[in-house]
């Protein structure tokens, strides 16, 4: 039973055009929403994250948007760029809950 | 500079064996954490600390061992009970255990194990 889904296991993208990255969840107790970049080789690395007594997080490049009436949340990239090119986990957690339920990824390539 | 270490990067065992598997901090952190990641699928909590000499399984515990007797290391034991150890396996730490599931993660690079 998967709680967190991400559904598209990739995603191209054109350089400089704006990446949207979607994640759903069907737990209703999830509270606070996160999203980690994953290089090859490498564990993932911490890149946004939004309560639910929020909409929306702005950080740089990266806007992070929850709407939970549909129990889905988006990652926006603008403008995309070759670095960004990775794989995206988006991660959901309950209040009291000691762990993180995370979506299996989804695969970014920037295209030149 | 600080960061979370992990070794060896890749790892072949033959079936039957045990394995352990190295993380270490220098972070300070108070919790620490063990993922496996399989294709297709997210992070899986294997096991997870919140403090010296202290540790609680995660969704799937079974066939893993840990143990924290030193806040830096957090090494994970993949005995010859795990059914399909082949995997990618990350550690993890965070600053607040308290905050576990809120608090930011960071991560080494990884372990991927290989049963021949």
């Amino acid at each position: 039973d998967q709680q967190v889904k991400q559904n598209s296991p990739s995603l191209s993208v054109q350089e400089g055009r704006i990446s949207i990255l979607n994640c759903d969840y069907t737990n209703s107790m999830f509270d606070y929403f996160l999203w980690y970049k994953k290089y090859p080789a490498e564990g993932p690395t911490f890149l946004i994250s939004i309560s639910s007594i929020k909409d929306k997080n702005e950080d740089g490049r990266f806007t992070v948007f929850l709407n939970k009436s549909a129990k889905h949340l988006s990652l926006h990239i603008v403008p995309s760029q070759p670095g960004d090119s990775a794989v995206y986990f988006c991660a959901a957690s309950a209040p009291s809950n000691y762990q993180l339920i995370w979506g299996a990824g989804t695969k970014l390539i920037i295209k030149p | 500079d600080g960061g979370i270490t992990q070794s060896p990067k890749y790892l072949f065992r033959k079936e039957g064996q045990n394995v352990t598997l190295s993380c270490e901090q220098n972070l300070n952190h108070d919790a620490m954490y063990w993922y496996r990641q399989d294709p297709g699928q997210g992070l899986r909590l294997i096991y997870y600390s919140q403090i010296v000499n202290d540790f609680q399984k995660g969704d799937i515990a079974e066939g893993y061992s840990v143990s924290r007797e030193k806040k830096e290391s957090f090494p994970l034991t993949v005995t010859s009970a795990q059914k399909n150890p082949t995997a990618f396996y990350l550690c993890a730490s965070s600053i607040d255990p308290s905050g576990m599931s809120t608090d930011t993660q960071y991560f080494g690079p990884g372990t991927r194990l290989t049963v021949l």
